[in-house]
């Protein structure tokens, strides 16, 4: 079966700094893998998916994630964070033979300090 | 542009009294899902409807129920809420596996019972 984890529930970065969201996941098979971002009293919104195509993957908001299947990783980065990158994050991965059926982190809550 | 729409954006409603929730959808996806979240969780998937066959997850209470009277529309029903279901009540859809992978959200309603 499918699962995802992310480490970190909360992470805090200042304005410009850095931004490193990890997400590891268990498969038997090759992945489907996306990363949602949640806004307060939103819904999710897609920033980016993996599907088999290029392990580099970009998204929206200058958001981006590699692929590393040694690694079982899909981490989210960002080189510069800006204020309104704050926000809630998951990563889900899509639960194969099972249409689009997804399976998702716990989430992790990005703080941005100015 | 295509989306997913949901209404009302927040519902408050008295404990014992039900309340429908109602979400459409623009996209002519064959699959759509109703998720509850609640403070600080992952989305968890109450059921979902692929065409017009329903597919209920194990541990959703029978207090849910769900119509979807055509493609469009899909509403989620809750019979006698209680105070633990005060949540935010998310609708995604999705196409048919092959033609697009992901689900797209809907803004949510925040339900608040009192």
């Amino acid at each position: 079966a499918q699962s995802v984890t992310q480490l970190g529930s909360h992470v805090s970065v200042s304005e410009g700094a850095l931004v490193l969201l990890r997400c590891n996941y268990s498969s038997s098979v090759p992945p489907y893998l996306f990363w949602y971002v949640q806004y307060p009293n939103q819904g999710l919104q897609l920033l980016l998916k993996y599907t088999s195509a290029a392990t580099l993957v970009k998204g929206i908001n200058g958001f981006e994630a590699e692929f590393k299947k040694s690694e079982t990783s899909f981490h989210l980065t960002k080189p510069s964070a800006h204020m309104s990158d704050a926000a809630e994050y998951f990563c889900a991965v899509k639960i194969n033979n099972a249409g689009n059926m997804l399976t998702f982190g716990g989430g992790t809550r990005l703080m941005v300090k100015p | 542009d295509a989306m997913v729409i949901q209404n009302p954006r927040y519902q408050v409603t008295q404990f014992g009294k039900p309340v429908t929730l109602s979400c459409s959808q623009t996209l002519n996806h064959n699959v759509m899902y109703w998720y509850q979240q609640k403070s600080s969780q992952a989305p968890k998937l109450l059921f979902h409807y692929y065409d017009k066959d329903f597919n209920n997850e194990a541990d959703t209470p029978d207090n849910f129920q769900s119509r979807r009277p055509n493609t469009s529309f899909c509403f989620l029903d809750i019979r006698s809420p209680g105070l633990g279901d005060a949540a935010m009540y998310l609708c995604a859809t999705s196409g048919r596996t092959g033609t697009s992978v992901g689900q797209f959200f809907g803004p949510g309603t925040r339900l608040t019972v009192l």
